[in-house]
């Protein structure tokens, strides 16, 4: 069965340090990956999906299919980066469901 | 441009009761979807639609049902409230074009049943 795992609650870094939020997937599959963030008083939003190899807000997200991983990475974290931190897994095909991780809550402290 | 809206954003109800949460979206998404977020345990799959007409269960279905008799309406009921329903509800859409599109979500609806 599809499983994401995040295995860290809380990571809290001082400004400017960098930072590294781990995503390990379970999946038969060829696995579609995302990264959602939820700051404070805001909706879900996208943040990466591993297809577009982007860097949004100075984030990157690599697929490691040999590690199953997914980690979300930024080499100087900012105060705005504080948020709630949700790795997610596409399955079921065309149906495209969700499957999240439990969700790392960044502090980035000034 | 409103996205997905979710109604109401608050509610309370005693144990017993039935309610509906209902789901709106702007942006033409066939797909829908409903989930709950429990302290610890992320975000999980309630129930999701395809399309217009069609329904299906996803990871946590019991306890509750869905419609969606309109292509931009989802609606997500409660027949009869209990305790371990307290969550928070969030409804999300998605376009079917293309892989590897994302989700969009709602506010997210704050429910507690007492």
């Amino acid at each position: 069965a599809q499983r994401v795992t995040q295995p860290e609650k809380l990571l809290s870094v001082f400004k400017g340090a960098p930072v590294e939020l781990k995503c390990n997937y379970s999946y038969s599959g060829s696995p579609e990956l995302f990264w959602y963030v939820q700051y404070s008083r805001q909706r879900l939003q996208l943040l990466l999906r591993h297809i577009s190899r982007e860097s949004i807000k100075g984030f990157t997200a690599d697929l490691n299919k040999g590690e199953t991983s997914f980690h979300l990475k930024k080499p100087f974290a900012q105060e705005e980066d504080s948020a709630m931190y949700y790795c997610a897994l596409s399955y079921g095909g065309a149906t495209n469901k969700l499957i999240f991780g439990t969700g790392t809550l960044l502090a980035v402290q000034p | 441009n409103a996205g997905v809206t979710q109604t109401p954003k608050f509610r309370v109800l005693k144990t017993g009761q039935s309610m509906t949460l209902l789901c709106a979206q702007d942006m033409n998404h066939e797909y829908m979807y409903w989930y709950r977020q429990d302290p610890g345990m992320g975000l999980r799959l309630i129930h999701y639609s395809v399309g217009e007409g069609t329904t299906a269960k996803g990871e946590v279905p019991d306890g509750y049902n869905v419609s969606r008799l309109k292509k931009q309406n989802f609606l997500l009921g409660l027949e009869s409230a209990a305790p371990s329903q307290t969550s928070v509800y969030f409804c999300a859409s998605r376009t079917d074009r293309g892989r590897n599109q994302p989700q969009h979500f709602g506010d997210g609806t704050r429910l507690s049943i007492l």
